[in-house]
């Protein structure tokens, strides 16, 4: 089974704090995305990466950047975390078909910025 | 911008009956749909897919989709209270990136028992 790791369940961090977020997929997928959720406004894409070190800005990458030194790990960086950036944050995976195949979810990061 | 619509709900159905969630997409070229259900605080979870015309079955589980009219379904027949959650339609980004999707803001589903 494809397994999507995310570091953590739950964070709490203050406003202008520098946030990481991991995450981990064990099935050599060439894609990961890091999306946001909030309610009434679904899951919004913030960055993906199709590769080693390559990185495209999704729908509201603004306040964010990411990092993707290893084919397995895709990290999401609040460069100085706001309170608009409380949220959950799901990871997810995927294989390069153009057509379109499954994404595979991580547990989501519940983060409050306080 | 390319969208997926979907009717917000709640849809409240009781135990035992057909449930019916449907989901509009915008760009012709879409090759690929997906229906994931979420619970309450957990990631979404793929429960089926589809890409020819057509129905597909999958136990109580039904998607149905009509690309001319760029229409798709998922019915839930014999509805249970454990069904009870959010139903996110998603179809494949074509000419976008490669495996990326695009998320309707999902169904609510209330199966009373």
């Amino acid at each position: 089974d494809v397994k999507v790791t995310q570091s953590s369940r739950y964070l709490v961090k203050r406003t202008g704090e520098k946030v990481f977020l991991e995450c981990v997929q064990d099935m050599d997928h060439e894609n990961m995305f890091w999306y946001r959720q909030d309610p009434g406004l679904g899951l919004r894409l913030i960055y993906f990466s199709y590769d080693v070190k390559m990185k495209e800005k999704g729908d509201i990458p603004e306040g964010y950047s990411v990092s993707r030194e290893k084919k397995e790990r895709f990290s999401l960086i609040l460069e100085s975390a706001s309170t608009n950036q409380t949220s959950m944050y799901l990871c997810a995976s995927t294989l390069p078909y153009t057509g379109g195949t499954e994404a595979f979810f991580g547990q989501g990061t519940r983060l409050t910025v306080v | 911008q390319k969208e997926v619509e979907q009717n917000s709900g709640p849809l409240s159905v009781p135990e035992g009956a057909i449930a019916s969630l449907n989901c509009t997409y915008s760009d012709r070229g879409s090759q690929s749909f997906f229906w994931y259900r979420q619970y309450s605080g957990k990631s979404p979870e793929l429960i089926m897919f589809i890409y020819s015309n057509g129905d597909k079955e999958d136990g109580r589980f039904t998607a149905q989709l009509n690309k001319a009219s760029q229409y798709v379904s998922l019915l839930i027949r014999d509805s249970q209270p454990s069904d009870s959650a959010t139903y996110l339609c998603a179809v494949n980004n074509y000419g976008g990136s490669q495996g990326n999707l695009i998320f309707g803001k999902g169904t609510k589903l209330s199966v009373k028992p």
